[in-house]
């Protein structure tokens, strides 16, 4: 599986959007971005994921760019409940069902 | 639905005493995925099944560790015997194989081995 690349930890103003990046330039052609969060002392919750396209749903937004080699997960009117470590995970779908969560994006949203 | 149930929330301990966790995948699912998490090594992932069997226990750190997953709704996790550094927190994941791999995690199980 790519390697995937974080910063370490970012701030985020209560109600802006919050823009995590994650660089993934190893990527190969049938492996997704997968995006996880886990809030302190709870199980990791999945947000979102995406191959090629820019995807939506209620939780998040993931920007991929064109040649996929990075990505973005916009939260887009952050809350003191977004606080968490997110995680960027990119995962082939014949690589059987293991997922290599690395050290994340320590995320604090700020009153 | 209930989600991933896992029991117990919190384990405390001796050294040298067996300890057992449970988990209840969410229903419909038919993989399932044993994590371990520590603060020096992360999320670590030490087993999983597919369709009750065991298809990659790589992670699983040593003989005194042994997973079962005797039924669809039902796995469980033994340390035997259990050492100090074996503390750490056990989550459990399940996964429905039409899905595009997206696992749903359980609130885990707190181990102290003192």
């Amino acid at each position: 599986d790519a390697k995937t690349t974080q910063p370490p930890s970012m701030d985020c103003a209560e109600g802006r959007a919050a823009n995590l990046p994650c660089n993934h330039s190893t990527i190969s052609g049938n492996e997704y971005v997968y995006w996880y969060r886990q809030i302190h002392s709870q199980g990791p919750q999945y947000i979102i994921h995406g191959l090629k396209n820019n995807e939506t749903n209620e939780m998040a937004s993931l920007i991929i760019t064109e040649d996929r080699k990075s990505s973005t997960l916009i939260l887009p009117h952050a809350t003191l409940r977004d606080t968490a470590v997110y995680y960027c995970i990119v995962r082939g779908s014949n690589t059987g069902n293991q997922f290599y969560f690395g050290t994340g994006t320590s995320l604090t949203v700020i009153p | 639905d209930a989600g991933v149930i896992q029991s117990p929330r919190h384990e405390v301990t001796e050294m040298g005493q067996e300890v057992t966790l449970r988990c209840k995948p969410i229903s419909g699912h038919n993989s399932l995925f044993w994590y371990r998490q520590t603060m020096m090594r992360g999320l670590e992932l030490l087993i999983y099944f597919n369709n009750n069997v065991p298809i990659d226990d790589s992670g699983m750190p040593e003989d005194r560790f042994s997973a079962k997953m005797p039924n669809a709704s039902f796995s469980t996790l033994k340390i035997q015997p259990s050492e100090p550094r074996d503390s750490a927190v056990y989550f459990c994941a399940s996964r429905h194989s039409g899905s595009q791999g997206e696992q749903y995690f359980g609130p885990g199980t707190r181990l102290t081995v003192t």
